[in-house]
């Protein structure tokens, strides 16, 4: 069945350090891969995606994530965190020929410390 | 700013009554989505529409649910006889298909900020 796991309920680091946070996904055909963000009260926010090409794909406010087949992940990575980076992130997942659904994870909330 | 819009943004309501949901997409959009989100958890596919045509529903639209999207551009979710189960926050997400005729599937979503129901 095809499903994505975000590794970690919550994360939390020191302004200034690195933010890293873990999807994988459970398929047998190639994914389309995203990355939202939701603040609270609001709906979700497009931060980058992957669908082919370079497996590094830098999206917006200085996050980037690489695809990674072997390991069947998509991390998402910000080198240095800002308060403002505080939100709920979620990894999504579709597939070709699938009506663009989305498959999200249970999501992943960032803390950032002063 | 012309993103999605859904109304009401909150709606507070008595188990057994009827309410239903508007979304109004980014114009140009053919392809429009419904998701529902409980608290703590990713949001989760009800249905999609291409133009007016409903192409797929998720089995966890039950039968008292209903959604339209009968000129291609609005669409209503209709949730009747409501259940405290119910309560969710239901997002609405616009895309716009790629030319070529392939379905691609790879289009971003533009979401909504979402109608909180609260089913006493």
């Amino acid at each position: 069945a095809q499903s994505v796991t975000q590794l970690g309920s919550h994360v939390s680091v020191s302004e200034g350090a690195l933010v890293l946070l873990r999807c994988n996904y459970s398929s047998s055909v190639p994914p389309y891969l995203f990355w939202y963000v939701q603040y609270p009260n609001q709906g979700l926010q497009l931060l980058l995606k992957y669908t082919t090409g370079a497996t590094l794909v830098k999206g917006i406010n200085g996050f980037e994530a690489e695809f990674k087949k072997s390991e069947t992940s998509f991390h998402l990575t910000k080198p240095s965190a800002h308060m403002s980076d505080a939100a709920e992130y979620f990894c999504a997942v579709t597939f070709y020929n699938q009506g663009g659904k989305l498959i999200f994870g249970q999501g992943t909330e960032l803390s950032v410390k002063p | 700013d012309t993103g999605v819009s859904q109304n009401p943004r909150h709606k507070i309501t008595k188990r057994g009554q009827n309410v239903t949901f508007r979304c109004d997409p980014i114009s140009e959009h053919n392809r429009l989505y419904w998701y529902r989100q409980t608290l703590g958890q990713g949001p989760e596919f009800l249905t999609y529409f291409q133009n007016e045509a409903q192409l797929e529903k998720s089995r966890l639209l039950s039968d008292r649910f209903s959604a339209e999207r009968p000129k291609g551009s609005f669409s209503t979710l209709e949730i009747q006889r409501t259940e405290q189960g119910d309560s969710a926050m239901y997002l609405c997400a616009s895309s716009r298909r790629l030319a070529g005729g392939e379905n691609r599937g790879q289009e971003t979503q533009y979401f909504g900020p979402g109608t909180r129901l609260l089913v006493l």
